[in-house]
């Protein structure tokens, strides 16, 4: 069975400074991996995702992600922070060929000025 | 449409009272997810549907939930006899493929159900 844990269930960090959201899976077969935000009653947006090549995966609005495979982690990162970005972020993994996804628990992302 | 419309947005309902929850996919869309998420938690699955097959129903998490997409359209996710562990949001993803995944979904805003 295929899990994902993500560490932090709040990060609180000032605007402009750098933030990290840790993301760890397990899973015994190949994986695809995704980030997705949700700002304030609103549905799930993809920021990113990992189908394979290489391990640096860069998504929208500044973020990017890092693939590996023997620390089985996905952490998402983003050098400077926006106050926009207050939100909460979910890390995701497909396990099955159709595409159903298996989500962590979240991170709420607080940006204060 | 533009995007994934759920409706209603709210629900409050009474315990034991049935409701019904709509999701109108991208048009042309084949794949259909359902997906509930309660307060403080990430989305967990509930079903699959490719057009009008419902493919994967095993997180439904009892016989009071029902899924249907009959014309591979529009879908509702049906609750009976509601519980107060049935209040969460409930979630619907489309993608235009079948077989794809790999986070080509578009999301619904979702239906915020209360159960008191």
């Amino acid at each position: 069975a295929q899990s994902v844990t993500q560490l932090d269930s709040q990060v609180p960090v000032f605007e402009e400074a750098p933030v990290e959201l840790r993301c760890n899976y397990s899973s015994s077969v190949s994986v695809y991996l995704f980030w997705y935000v949700q700002y304030p009653n609103q549905g799930l947006q993809l920021l990113l995702k990992y189908l394979s090549g290489s391990t640096l995966v860069k998504g929208i609005n500044g973020f990017e992600a890092e693939f590996n495979k023997s620390q089985t982690s996905f952490h998402l990162r983003k050098p400077s922070v926006h106050i926009s970005d207050t939100a909460e972020y979910f890390c995701a993994v497909q396990t099955d060929s159709w595409g159903k996804l298996q989500f962590g628990a979240g991170t709420q992302v607080v940006v204060t000025p | 449409g533009a995007g994934v419309s759920q409706s209603p947005r709210y629900k409050v309902a009474k315990r034991g009272q049935d409701v019904a929850l709509r999701c109108d996919p991208i048009s042309g869309h084949v794949s259909l997810f359902w997906y509930q998420q309660a307060l403080g938690q990430g989305p967990e699955f509930l079903t699959y549907f490719q057009n009008e097959a419902q493919l994967d129903k095993s997180g439904l998490p009892s016989d009071r939930f029902f899924a249907e997409r009959p014309e591979g359209s529009v879908s509702t996710l049906k609750i009976q006899r509601t519980q107060q562990e049935d209040s969460a949001v409930y979630l619907c993803a489309s993608s235009r493929g079948a077989s794809t995944g790999r986070g080509g979904y578009t999301f619904g805003s979702g239906t915020r159900l209360t159960v008191v």
